[in-house]
């Protein structure tokens, strides 16, 4: 079983859709990481949390810690939100991060 | 732009050769994180270096190196090259030393060997 598992794999949406993307994961964790990939390959981070919740404009990331779960929503998406998003749990044991195998987002107008 | 740079973007090796990838870190930040991202792998931890010193290890072959210098640049060598070596690789910077903090990822450097 994969220490991180990310659903959907694939998801197309119609511009302006709420769109969640889930996080499960089985390590202990000090925090989680999720990050957005575009088509040319280039990693941003997206949010960085421990606990509760967090929102960047449209973006919003959520967290339980002791369900071992978290969500990334997007709130009105666009076309530009197109991409792949990671989400990275940093390992307590080990001090690194692991990796979900993303979730390919593609929004039509 | 993230403030990480890499170089080089692209190379393209034979097997059996060996290559330098080089990272340099944003200004102030000490940690220097390095990943590798194939197709049937995804995203990988290589290994951590902080202030010159290496701090954690992943998945990282005994055929690759990293060091990290005075300056903070870092360098990933990998040598004795296979074909399932080609991959992107990234290096990310952050400030302080544990992982927990938001790290700023390079562009990548996009190997292959033939």
């Amino acid at each position: 079983k994969n220490e991180v598992e990310q659903s959907p794999q694939n998801l197309t949406a119609q511009e302006g859709e709420f769109i969640t993307i889930n996080c499960s994961y089985s390590v202990g964790i000090s925090a989680l990481h999720w990050l957005q990939q575009h088509p040319g390959g280039g990693i941003v981070s997206l949010f960085m949390l421990s606990s509760g919740k967090k929102k960047h404009g449209r973006l919003i990331a959520t967290i339980n810690i002791q369900e071992k779960h978290s969500s990334l929503h997007i709130t009105a998406s666009h076309p530009r939100d197109s991409a792949v998003y990671i989400c990275a749990p940093f390992m307590e044991y080990g001090n690194k991060l692991v990796f979900g195998a993303g979730t390919i987002l593609r929004v039509k107008s | 732009d993230s403030g990480v740079t890499q170089t080089p973007k692209h190379l393209i090796t034979a097997t059996g050769q060996r290559v330098t990838l080089r990272c340099s870190p944003r200004s102030g930040d000490l940690s220097v994180y390095w990943y590798q991202q194939s197709l049937d792998q995804g995203l990988q931890f290589l290994i951590h270096y902080y202030n010159g010193e290496e701090r954690a290890k992943g998945n990282i072959l005994e055929r690759f190196s990293a060091q990290q210098f005075p300056d903070l640049h870092s360098e990933l060598n990998l040598s004795s090259l296979e074909l399932g070596d080609s991959a992107l690789y990234f290096c990310a910077s952050s400030l302080g030393l544990a992982g927990v903090g938001t790290q700023y990822f390079g562009p990548g450097t996009r190997l292959l060997v033939l």
